[in-house]
């Protein structure tokens, strides 16, 4: 139980072009969703915790208009890297966490590459 | 703020050894705890935790870590390295298990195991 999955797993795409990122919970609903960006050889930087039917609240120094956040349902939220270039070029994975528990359950992460 | 530390960035040892990495939070209050380990291009599988129960907390894979408030330490160990041990590690707290709780993580340690 609690898998939560990512889609796509890579992506490349050019630069100024938009990227969605699903991350869905399988097997459960969860309330809180997390999205992380993580750089080669570097730990996971938090960008935006976002709550089911909620605005997102994204961490300081995250541009909320570049990285658009949406938690439309229980199962699944979405990352949208609106005008990507190749600085937004990382790893991106999300987690997400049950009602009433502390748990995050992670996702296996999404290779965003632009060119 | 909660804060983790990993000292050092690289852990090499033979296989069959000990491993040990280290892992000291900050808050005066004892957080949750969590160990996860990264394989290359995946996401965090969690290895174990500790809650507040048993100082000692066994999880999978053989590992095992100790919580001693004493030193604010929550160090990761299996007796004996095997090659798949080999892959990134973060130790990570959760300050509180309220609504808004976040994961704050250490910057990660690499394991390398040798033939």
């Amino acid at each position: 139980g609690a898998v939560v999955s990512q889609h796509p797993s890579r992506v490349i795409c050019k630069s100024g072009t938009s990227v969605k990122i699903e991350c869905r919970s399988l097997d459960f609903q969860a309330t809180t969703m997390f999205w992380y960006r993580q750089f080669p050889k570097q730990s996971l930087m938090l960008m935006a915790t976002s709550n089911e039917g909620s605005k997102a609240t994204y961490e300081q120094g995250v541009e909320k208009d570049k990285f658009l956040i949406n938690h439309a349902s229980l199962t699944l939220s979405t990352l949208t890297v609106t005008s990507a270039h190749p600085e937004d070029s990382s790893f991106y994975i999300c987690s997400a966490r049950p009602r009433g528990t502390y748990e995050q359950y992670f996702g296996p992460g999404t290779r965003l590459t632009v060119t | 703020a909660q804060s983790v530390t990993q000292l050092g960035s690289h852990v090499s040892v033979s296989e069959g050894a000990l491993v040990l990495l280290r892992c000291n939070y900050s808050s005066s209050v004892p957080p949750y705890l969590f160990w996860y380990v990264q394989y290359p291009n995946q996401g965090l599988q969690l290895l174990l935790k500790y809650t507040s129960a048993a100082t000692l907390v066994k999880g999978i894979n053989g590992f095992e870590a100790e919580f001693k408030k004493s030193e604010t330490s929550f160090h990761l160990t299996k007796p004996s390295a095997h090659m798949s041990d080999a892959a990134e590690y973060f130790c990570a707290a959760l300050s509180y298990t309220g609504a808004n709780s976040k994961l704050t993580f250490g910057k990660g340690i690499t394991l390398s195991v040798r033939p």
